[in-house]
């Protein structure tokens, strides 16, 4: 149960595009199509943003879309905006119906 | 609307003890996976446990095997997370959350505060 790696920040300036990876193993991240994304802006609960590794829930923006590739699944964000700077972590799916999060990432809107 | 709603959060000494309760509206309790993550201050999330929809199966993240009991009450819409032998490390914001597709975390309430110290 290691928490999955990401890179403490990124930043990009608005309108541009970012990636955020998540780095997992062959027994989490690797074996199921079950990451799932969330944003948290400070002192808030987390929102559920993409799941099954790019499927998008009701009512969030098409301007983030997630992908994966072997032990390593990304979340996009396009036309960045200022309302988008918030730590996000990645969840994966890791076996007997137990999860694990990622570090979480911070995006900062230059 | 979804609603999700934590309580029994406080300040409780190493050794100590502590009920979480969630009370859920919006939607059929019975019919999803429930699940407590975790939020150390300054700190990432971290999944603690989940359990069925009718309570038969229930997991736990390593560190709080044996002490942390999740239980649910279906006629009360509510999730519990009873918690034994707390440590300082286990002090951290508690979320509840519902299920979107099985398990994974979806619907977030907005938390209680647990902290462990003497």
């Amino acid at each position: 149960q290691s928490a999955l790696t990401q890179p403490a920040s990124v930043s990009g300036s608005p309108g541009q595009s970012i990636t955020i990876s998540c780095t997992g193993t062959s027994s989490d991240v690797g074996s199921y199509n079950l990451v799932s994304w969330y944003q948290q802006h400070p002192g808030k609960a987390p929102k559920f943003m993409i799941y099954e590794d790019s499927k998008r829930p009701s009512g969030v923006s098409n301007r983030f879309s997630g992908s994966k590739s072997g032990n390593t699944a990304s979340l996009t964000i396009s036309g960045l905006q200022a309302e988008d700077e918030a730590d996000y972590y990645c969840c994966s799916y890791a076996g007997s119906s137990t999860f694990v999060f990622g570090g979480g990432t911070k995006l900062t809107v230059l | 609307e979804v609603q999700l709603v934590e309580s029994g959060g406080g300040l409780v000494q190493p050794g100590g003890s502590l009920r979480l309760s969630c009370s859920a509206s919006g939607f059929t309790f019975s019919s999803y996976w429930m699940s407590w993550v975790r939020q150390a201050p300054g700190k990432g999330l971290e999944w603690v446990a989940n359990i069925k929809q009718d309570g038969s199966e229930k997991y736990y993240v390593d560190s709080v095997k044996g002490r942390f009991t999740i239980s649910r009450d279906n006629a009360k819409n509510s999730l519990y997370l009873q918690m034994n032998s707390l440590r300082a490390e286990d002090t951290a914001v508690y979320y509840c959350a519902r299920g979107f597709v099985g398990a994974t975390p979806g619907y977030w309430g907005q938390g209680t505060l647990v902290t462990v110290s003497s």
